[in-house]
């Protein structure tokens, strides 16, 4: 059984530019999560999808967005990017009560 | 609000000793607890979880960690330790119980000494 799949492994943008990074559960996981993992800051909760809709997010402004696709696969957006954002970014994704996340390996994002 | 502090921030020990990584946690109820590894470039596995019943839960790769709820605690231990040990160790705890996005710990780097 496939893991958590992420796409793209690297990806390198300038200021200013938008960038959009996939994320792909395992099968039969309904919920998928996002984290930012920059140098310093530790790992921090981004975004929660579930069914198709947003649950919660984390402390980020808004042109940090996303979705979850019919399918369960979920897109994050980052727009007008900042320096700042680079980091590694975390997908998760889980089923059933006990919240058990299953990581992917990561999008290392570079803004230059 | 939740909270959790691993107070080392990088610990190194010689192949073959054992290891103990502390893990300190703030939440209001019951907590779901978690250890997690991140090998350098790599995403985070799971080691081993603690959701309620017996407070000595054994996880992968010979790993083990007790829940103090007297101390707020949820240590990782190891009674030998290997040079493919040599990581980031996190603990989490779920910020909603059972639902929810988890709040990690700083991570302890583990240095592996041959």
């Amino acid at each position: 059984e496939a893991g958590v799949t992420q796409s793209p492994t690297h990806l390198i943008k300038t200021r200013g530019q938008q960038a959009t990074l996939r994320c792909s559960p395992i099968s039969g996981h309904t919920s998928v999560y996002w984290y930012q993992q920059a140098l310093g800051l530790g790992l921090q909760f981004l975004l929660w999808y579930d069914e198709g809709e947003e649950r919660n997010r984390g402390n980020f402004p808004p042109r940090f967005s996303g979705r979850q696709f019919p399918n369960y696969s979920s897109e994050l957006n980052v727009n007008a990017l900042e320096l700042e954002d680079s980091a590694l970014y975390l997908c998760a994704s889980t089923r059933g009560a006990k919240n058990i996340q299953y990581f992917g390996a990561g999008t290392r994002l570079s803004v230059l | 609000a939740q909270s959790v502090t691993q107070p080392d921030i990088h610990i190194t020990v010689s192949e073959g000793a054992s290891l103990e990584l502390r893990c300190n946690y703030s939440y209001g109820a019951t907590p779901y607890l978690f250890w997690y590894v991140q090998s350098p470039g790599q995403g985070l596995q799971l080691l081993l979880k603690y959701f309620s019943g017996d407070t000595l839960v054994q996880g992968i790769k010979g790993f083990e960690a007790e829940f103090k709820r007297s101390q707020s605690s949820f240590n990782l231990r190891k009674p030998s330790v290997h040079w493919s040990d040599a990581a980031v160790y996190f603990c989490a705890v779920g910020a909603g119980g059972s639902q929810g996005n988890l709040i990690f710990g700083k991570g302890t780097k583990l240095s592996v000494k041959p």
